[in-house]
């Protein structure tokens, strides 16, 4: 079954602490995206990908950082310069070219608190 | 700016009645229109989207209507059923060939009461 695994799915970060999320998808996707949500808010893109070893900053990039080594994995880092990292995350991928007029699809989601 | 709003933070229906989302946007190049479900601590899933050619797409129970002329676009849900309760995003992006740009709006609660 294809899908979107993020892992974990409670993640606390203490202070002046480095976090990273991981994201992995088998849909053969070319394209993968990490959003942040907040409560009452829409869907924020932070960073996305649109191939092996490229990715490019969202609308809030500040403080996060991703690397794309492989098609499959996607991981977001939450760094400690990021100074309100309390959220819910979300990862996502799509196809591209002749398939990017496809949904994208999601994984179930990180909740990163901080302690 | 916030180029997709859904100015409803909330709405409850009967059971077997119609609900109807409304989601209004700004920007004239958006391409595609999507609705996604979401469940408590769970990722959104598709549900429903039409192209900016078209003015009216099914499935099932489902139904979206695009006015572009008034940049408006609404969710059809009949007849309504308790496990539709979740919050509904809207969402657009421009088609690029490429990533998807999507803006997404704020969300809709529903609350579906048996």
């Amino acid at each position: 079954d294809g899908g979107i695994t993020q892992s974990p799915k409670y993640l606390f970060r203490k202070e002046g602490q480095n976090v990273t999320l991981s994201c992995e998808q088998n849909l053969n996707h070319d394209a993968m995206y990490w959003y942040r949500q907040d409560p009452g808010q829409g869907l924020r893109l932070i960073y996305y990908s649109q191939i092996v070893n490229d990715f490019q900053k969202g609308d809030i990039a500040e403080g996060y950082s991703v690397s794309r080594e492989k098609k499959e994995s996607f991981p977001l880092t939450v760094t400690s310069a990021q100074k309100n990292p309390t959220a819910f995350y979300l990862c996502a991928s799509s196809g591209t070219g002749v398939y990017s007029n496809q949904p994208q699809h999601f994984g179930d989601g990180t909740r990163l608190s901080i302690l | 700016d916030q180029q997709v709003k859904q100015n409803s933070p909330s709405l409850s229906v009967q059971e077997g009645r119609i609900s109807i989302l409304n989601c209004d946007y700004t920007n004239s190049m958006f391409d595609y229109f999507l609705w996604y479900k979401k469940y408590p601590a769970e990722g959104p899933t598709f549900l429903i989207s039409i192209s900016s050619i078209k003015d009216k797409n099914e499935d099932g129970r489902f139904t979206v209507f695009l006015n572009k002329s008034a940049k408006h676009l609404s969710l059809h849900i009949v007849p309504s059923q308790p496990g539709d309760s979740a919050v509904y995003f809207c969402a657009a992006y421009p088609y690029s060939g490429g990533y998807q740009k999507v803006t997404f709006g704020t969300g809709t609660k529903l609350q579906v009461i048996p």
